[in-house]
C-alpha cells in the first residue's frame, strides 16, 4: 500500500475551537488533496496542491485552510469549527494533476472529525 | 444536478450471482473515469480505471457509454467480499465523484 497516513484518525471537538489534521505521506508525490465525505454526497473536494507552498481551492473551501511546506505533509485547518464541518475527511495523493486524464488517487485511511 | 449521479442501491445479490449498475455524468468533456471501492468505514481504492469504451479485470467490467453519457460496472460470479460501495468517478478538468452504490452479496 502506498505510504500515506492521516492523524489524527478520530477527532471530538466543540464548536469554535480550531482544529488542524495532517496528512504525511513517503511516495514523494507532487499532487495532495484533502476532501470531505458525508452522507448522500460524493467526496468533495476541500483544497488541494501542486507543489510545496502550492496550494488551490476546491469547490467546499469556506471555513478551511491548507499549508504545505514540505512536500511529504499536507496540513488542513479548521480555524473555527462548525457541526457543519462535522465529516470524514480524506487525504489524497497523486502523481498527476488536476485535468490529467491519468489522475489516479490514493487514499489514506480517512479522518473521523465530529464537531459538537 | 450533480455532475455524476449513481443508484445508491443497495443492491443486494446472492453468491455467484451477476450485478451491474449504472453511473450517470453530465459533463460530456470528461476524458476517462474511474471506479473506486470503499469498504465500510474504510478508504476509497481504485478498481479500475476506463479511458476508452471499456475495461474488463478478472470478474469485473466497465463499459463506458458516452453517446448517452453512462458508464456502467458489472460484476460476475459475485464473492462475498464483493460487498462494498462503488464510487463512479468522472474526470474532466478535475475530479467529479459520485456518492457510490452499494452491493451486498449474501450467501
Amino acid at each position: 500500500d502506498a505510504g500515506i497516513t492521516q492523524s489524527p484518525r478520530h477527532k471530538v471537538t466543540e464548536t469554535g475551537t480550531p482544529v488542524t489534521l495532517r496528512c504525511h505521506q513517503t511516495e514523494n508525490h507532487r499532487y495532495m488533496y484533502w476532501y470531505r465525505q458525508d452522507p448522500g454526497h460524493g467526496l468533495r473536494l476541500i483544497h488541494y496542491s501542486y507543489g510545496v507552498k502550492d496550494t488551490d481551492k476546491g469547490e467546499v473551501s469556506d471555513g478551511y485552510s491548507v499549508s504545505r511546506s514540505k512536500t511529504e505533509d499536507f496540513l488542513l485547518t479548521l480555524e473555527s469549527a462548525t457541526s457543519s464541518q462535522t465529516s470524514v475527511y480524506f487525504c489524497a495523493i497523486s502523481e498527476m494533476g488536476q485535468g490529467d486524464g491519468a489522475n489516479v488517487l490514493t487514499f489514506g485511511a480517512g479522518s473521523r472529525l465530529t464537531v459538537l | 444536478r450533480k455532475e455524476v449521479e449513481q443508484d445508491p442501491g443497495p443492491f443486494n445479490v446472492p453468491e455467484g450471482a451477476t450485478v451491474a449498475f449504472n453511473c450517470t455524468y453530465s459533463n460530456s468533456a470528461s476524458q476517462s473515469f474511474f471506479w473506486y471501492r470503499q469498504d465500510c468505514r474504510k478508504e476509497p481504492k481504485l478498481l479500475m480505471s476506463v479511458y476508452s469504451s471499456g475495461n474488463e479485470d478478472g470478474r469485473f467490467t466497465a463499459q463506458l457509454n458516452r453517446a448517452s453519457q453512462y458508464i456502467s460496472l458489472l460484476i460476475r460470479d459475485s464473492k462475498l467480499s464483493d460487498s462494498a460501495t462503488y464510487l463512479c468517478v468522472a474526470n474532466d478538468y478535475k475530479l467529479s465523484f459520485g456518492a457510490g452504490t452499494t452491493v451486498t452479496v449474501r450467501a
